[in-house]
């Protein structure tokens, strides 16, 4: 059975970076595309990008130019950096995983990991 | 403000019907891109519940059903039970953003 767990910091000073790693047990992370999403408290899900496991990315075009995501296919990771955070970047972040095979238009994300609240203060 | 419209809340009464509405656009749901659902209870991670608009994996009652149609799509759960209220999401591609997109949630309470 795979599964996702998110690490990394809970809280971040605003302007500084934010650096989430998902570790995926259970299978391997090749052919899948990987994604990070988040949800602000008591708000709905928002899609952050995804990196496939060829290494190429896409990520949400109100968070591009902060946002990079990377891969360790040796530990079967995937990590997010997001500079320059502020309050706004307050949220549960989940990383997921896409569906085998499927290209990315028709994929959903299955499994989730558990989350990780990340809070952005001084 | 979410790409893909969803109705803040619902309600019923066990044993009833409920549906749940998933509105987009023509760069989305009615470009012909797949619609999916996910349940989320309370202080969980999403789970998958629908995927390409009316596949239920395995494991999920045949109470939850998705249909899709034009522009929107919908999620519907029949016999409404207790465990059912939670928070569902749907989610989508859009071809303008060139990625998935989700609604802002819907709070299904069971009376």
């Amino acid at each position: 059975q795979v599964r996702l767990q998110e690490s990394g910091p809970g809280l971040v000073k605003p302007s500084e970076t934010l650096s989430l790693t998902c570790t995926v047990s259970g299978d391997s992370i090749s052919s899948y595309y990987l994604s990070w999403i988040r949800q602000p408290p008591g708000k709905g899900l928002e899609w952050i990008g995804y990196i496939y496991s060829t290494g190429s990315t896409n990520y949400n075009p109100s968070l591009k130019s902060r946002v990079t995501m990377s891969l360790d296919t040796s530990k079967n990771q995937f990590s997010l950096r997001l500079t320059s955070v502020t309050a706004a970047d307050t949220a549960l972040y989940y990383c997921a995983r896409g569906h085998l095979g499927l290209p990315a238009a028709l994929n959903w994300f299955d499994p989730w990991g558990q989350g990780t609240l990340v809070t952005v203060s001084s | 403000q979410s790409v893909l419209t969803q109705p803040p809340s619902v309600s019923g009464a066990p044993g009833q019907r409920v549906t749940i509405s998933c509105t987009g656009s023509g760069s989305n749901i009615g470009a012909g891109y797949d619609v999916h659902w996910y349940q989320q209870l309370p202080g969980t991670a999403p789970k998958l519940l629908i995927s390409g608009n009316s596949n239920r994996p395995s494991g999920v009652p045949d109470r939850f059903s998705g249909s899709k149609s034009g522009t929107s799509a919908s999620l519907a759960i029949t016999g409404l039970q207790a465990e059912d209220e939670a928070d569902y999401h749907c989610q989508s591609y859009d071809s303008r953003l060139r990625g998935w997109v989700f609604g802002g949630g819907t709070k299904l309470t069971v009376l």
